[in-house]
């Protein structure tokens, strides 16, 4: 498997307008997760899928965020309207629990966000 | 909710010395994950942790886990330039279906 695949990697924008971010989970993995990083509040878990349904979505920080998960194999990140507090590395990734309770995720590469 | 401590936040270290980081959970930890990340590079799974008292090792670096399941510690020994990078601790949330994570450890190995 290829693993978590995220585009764009990079991406600058202007404050106010709307950024979309990508994730393909690996394929057969039934959780995806979305995470932000930055320095100073370090990995925070954004949001969290279980078989395409959206499980706790407590750490989206505004109602700037949303996140969409139509099929197993592709989710989304969007923010609208974006602000420069939003620059950051958002970082996808999945994991399956059907082998026990305990499982690794597995982190794609990580779109870095910077808004101007 | 849980929150994962890890200290040191930075560390400088001379090629061939030995190092520690700690991690240090808030409540009791059913699984503890270490990971590794380059600069502009997703998460690289290390270790995962379950028992009270289980060690793990995987070339020089060992991962051990507390008797009482709220610490954890990561030695590298005889540290080389590759092993630079920041080094993250997560735990599985409450419901045991999301991990969080420290804030993380920035190593750098001095040649």
């Amino acid at each position: 498997d290829a693993g978590v695949i995220q585009s764009p990697r990079h991406e600058v924008t202007e404050m106010g307008q709307e950024v979309t971010l990508r994730c393909k989970p690996i394929s057969g993995h039934d959780y995806l997760f979305w995470y932000r990083q930055t320095m100073m509040r370090g990995l925070e878990l954004l949001i969290y899928f279980n078989n395409n349904v959206p499980i706790d979505d407590s750490g989206m920080p505004e109602d700037r965020f949303s996140a969409k998960m139509p099929n197993a194999s592709f989710s989304t990140l969007k923010i609208q309207p974006s602000e420069p507090r939003d620059s950051a590395v958002y970082f996808c990734a999945s994991n399956t629990r059907d082998r026990g309770l305990q499982a690794e995720a597995f982190f794609g590469q990580g779109t870095r966000l910077t808004v101007v | 909710s849980q929150e994962l401590e890890q200290s040191p936040q930075s560390l400088i270290v001379q090629e061939g010395k030995n190092l520690t980081i700690n991690c240090t959970s808030s409540k009791t930890l059913y699984g503890l994950y270490w990971y590794k990340q380059k600069y502009g590079e997703g998460l690289i799974f290390l270790m995962m942790l379950q028992k009270g008292g289980e060690e793990k090792s995987h070339e020089k670096i060992t991962a051990k886990l507390d008797e009482k399941k709220q610490q954890s510690s990561l030695h590298i020994t005889a540290s080389q330039p590759s092993h630079a990078g920041i080094y993250l601790c997560g735990a599985d949330n409450q419901a045991g279906t999301a991990l969080i994570f420290g804030k993380g450890t920035t190593l750098s190995v001095s040649s």
